[in-house]
Formats: structure tokens, sequence, C-alpha cells
């Protein structure tokens, strides 16, 4: 069974720009959550969708958005990009929402200059 | 709220000998998993352990076991035999089961085995 894979592995933006990323789940798995992972901040939760609806929500600012289409793959957005957006960005995916293990991708590796 | 503390920024083992990784956390509600995963310099999360609030039992994967104190509020993952490739970071991770599927992260440990 493929994992989790995220596209692209690596992106260098300028300040200002937007990224969008892009998450596909395990086979089988309807629940995509995004987390950001930096030195200073560590591991924090961005999003969750499950059935193409934002089930839940971390404390980040609104330029900070999500999907998900119906085959279960989910984008994620950053627009008006800051250089503190400078992160590996992981999604997980899981069968169900809670009392479920979350499987990780690889990451992306957003660089912003 | 969640709280996850790992108190271990850095530790070494010898190759072949046992280790244990601290995990202390906090949480008013009653319900709810424990996780613990892996991050080896290629950056991917690597899922090994989870132990549920109301498991009897401690949970027990291949080399990796879960000393769970719920009392203490503990969640310790022992490595047994260490090998080289266990050398990365190590984090320990809640999810109340009220809050979907968020994840609280602990700060990491990061695991040097040596040779």
């Amino acid at each position: 069974k493929a994992g989790v894979t995220q596209t692209p592995r690596y992106l260098i933006k300028t300040r200002g720009q937007q990224v969008t990323l892009s998450c596909s789940p395990i086979s089988g798995h309807r629940s995509v959550s995004w987390y950001q992972q930096t030195p200073g901040q560590g591991l924090q939760f961005l999003f969750e969708y499950f059935s193409e609806t934002q089930r839940n929500k971390g404390n980040f600012p609104g330029r900070f958005s999500g999907r998900q289409f119906s085959n279960s793959r989910s984008e994620m957005n950053v627009s008006t990009l800051e250089l503190g957006d400078s992160a590996l960005y992981l999604c997980a995916s899981s069968k169900d929402r809670a009392q479920e293990t979350q499987y990780f991708g690889p990451g992306t590796r957003l660089l912003v200059l | 709220a969640q709280k996850i503390t790992q108190t271990q920024p850095g530790m070494f083992v010898q190759e072949k000998e046992a280790v244990t990784l601290d995990c202390t956390y906090d949480t008013s509600d009653p319900s709810y998993g424990l996780f613990w995963y892996k991050q080896p310099s290629s950056g991917e999360m690597i899922f090994l352990i989870y132990q549920g609030s109301y498991d009897q039992q401690n949970a027990t994967e291949g080399r990796y076991s879960l000393n769970f104190q719920k009392a203490r509020k503990s969640a310790n993952l022992v490595i047994s035999a260490s090998q080289l490739g266990d050398s990365a970071m190590y984090f320990c991770a809640m999810r109340a089961n009220n809050a979907g599927n968020m994840l609280t992260f602990g700060g990491g440990t990061r695991l040097m085995v040596k040779p």
C-alpha cells in the first residue's frame, strides 16, 4: 500500500508570493491533517479535513487555508508569504477521525526568501 | 488544552543497550491517545506506538514499548537493543478524543546511538 505522498518536496518562494502544497493520503483514508514544523515553534497543527469539510483549525492566520477534494486529496495554500513561513509542512492521513493512528508524508520544505 | 513535555533535548545510548525517552502530558480530557513518532533527518514522521488512555496494558511494538503511568501522566518510550538506525528525533504526541485528529506534540528528543 502506498504511503502518504506530498508534492512538491522542496520549494523556494519570495516574500509576498503565494504557494500551494498538495497531499495525497493513503488509499482508503478520509481524514487529512496538516502540520507546520519550525525550529522555533516545533510541530504545530494547522487544520484537519474530513469528507471535504474543515473539521478543526489551529491558531494560524487566515493566510493559511486548505481544501479537500472528493478523492480525499488535500491542498493547503499560503498567501502573501512571510519569511516566518519557512518551514517543513507535513501532511498526515488516517482512516477516520479520533482513535485512529495518523500516518505522515515526507513533508514539503518551504523556504521563503 | 493539551500540553506535552519532553525534558531530554538530546541523549546518547550505546548500540545494543536499552534507552528510555521521557514524556509527560497534561490534559483535562478523560479520554485521549498518546503516540510516539520517529523523525529521521529526511523529515518524515514515522509512527512507532500508540497507547489509549483506557488501555490496561502498556503498548508494545517490536523493540518499542510504552511505559504508561496514568496517575503520573507519563508515557515514556523504551527502545530495547538500540541500533545505529535508531538515531533520530523522537516526538511524543497526544490527541484528545474530543478534538478530532488534532495532535499536540512535545519538543522532541534527539537520540544518538553510539557504535
